[in-house]
């Protein structure tokens, strides 16, 4: 059954405070994974999909990673309008994009 | 990318009825999905919403509790039947373009069931 575990549950941070956030994935051929930020109240909203181990993408002060097991989303300086839950997911076998989603990492960046 | 409305964005219902969300992409898209999230919890996928034909379920999920329909490429529907709070979620549209590599969720539809 593929499975997605993401750690740690919560991080409180500083602004400024860089961290990383990890997304580990047990599923038969890799088709992509998928980062996703999400607001109280509100639908994920996209951020990244990575396909092969080794890609690397950027926006603003998140970078996500990919390995054969797992990903990573690094948070550079963040700042408090950076707290958010972030989720990460992965296509399930049958190819089609249903997503497997983690439970998410909720992230607070306090001033 | 592709902007997805969801309507009614909230609502609060009695036990035993039933309440229709829509759900329209502001653009063709091959494949348009369902999500549940309850409270305090991650998202799990209730069906895909096939064009012209009967929604693809997932385990767990049935059509006789969340009817689905999905006329054109560009909008959908999600019906949950005769509610129980158990039904108290938030509910989610998501659409997903060819070769595009992203996966698009609405803003989603708050339904507290009393």
């Amino acid at each position: 059954e593929d499975q997605v575990t993401q750690s740690p549950e919560a991080l409180r941070l500083q602004e400024g405070e860089s961290s990383s956030l990890n997304c580990s994935y047990t599923v038969s051929g890799l088709r992509g994974l998928f980062w996703y930020r999400q607001d109280p109240g509100k639908g994920p909203e996209f951020l990244f999909t990575l396909y092969s181990a080794g890609e690397e993408k950027e926006k603003e002060r998140l970078k996500a990673t990919l390995t054969k097991k797992e990903s990573f989303l690094h948070i550079t300086a963040p700042k408090p309008e950076d707290s958010a839950t972030y989720l990460c997911a992965v296509p399930d076998n049958t190819g089609f994009q249903k997503l497997v989603f983690g439970t998410g990492t909720r992230l607070l960046v306090s001033p | 990318s592709a902007v997805i409305s969801q309507k009614p964005s909230r609502d609060i219902c009695q036990r035993g009825t039933s309440l229709t969300i829509q759900c329209q992409v502001d653009s063709q898209v091959t494949m348009m999905f369902w999500y549940r999230q309850q409270p305090g919890q991650s998202l799990t996928l209730i069906a895909t919403a096939n064009q012209g034909s009967e929604a693809t379920y997932e385990s767990g999920f049935v059509i006789d509790k969340f009817p689905i329909s999905r006329p054109n490429l560009t909008f959908s529907t999600l019906t949950v039947s005769n509610m129980s709070p158990e039904d108290s979620s938030i509910y989610l549209c998501s659409a997903y373009r060819a070769g595009s590599g992203e996966l698009f969720f609405g803003e989603g539809s708050r339904l507290t069931v009393l």
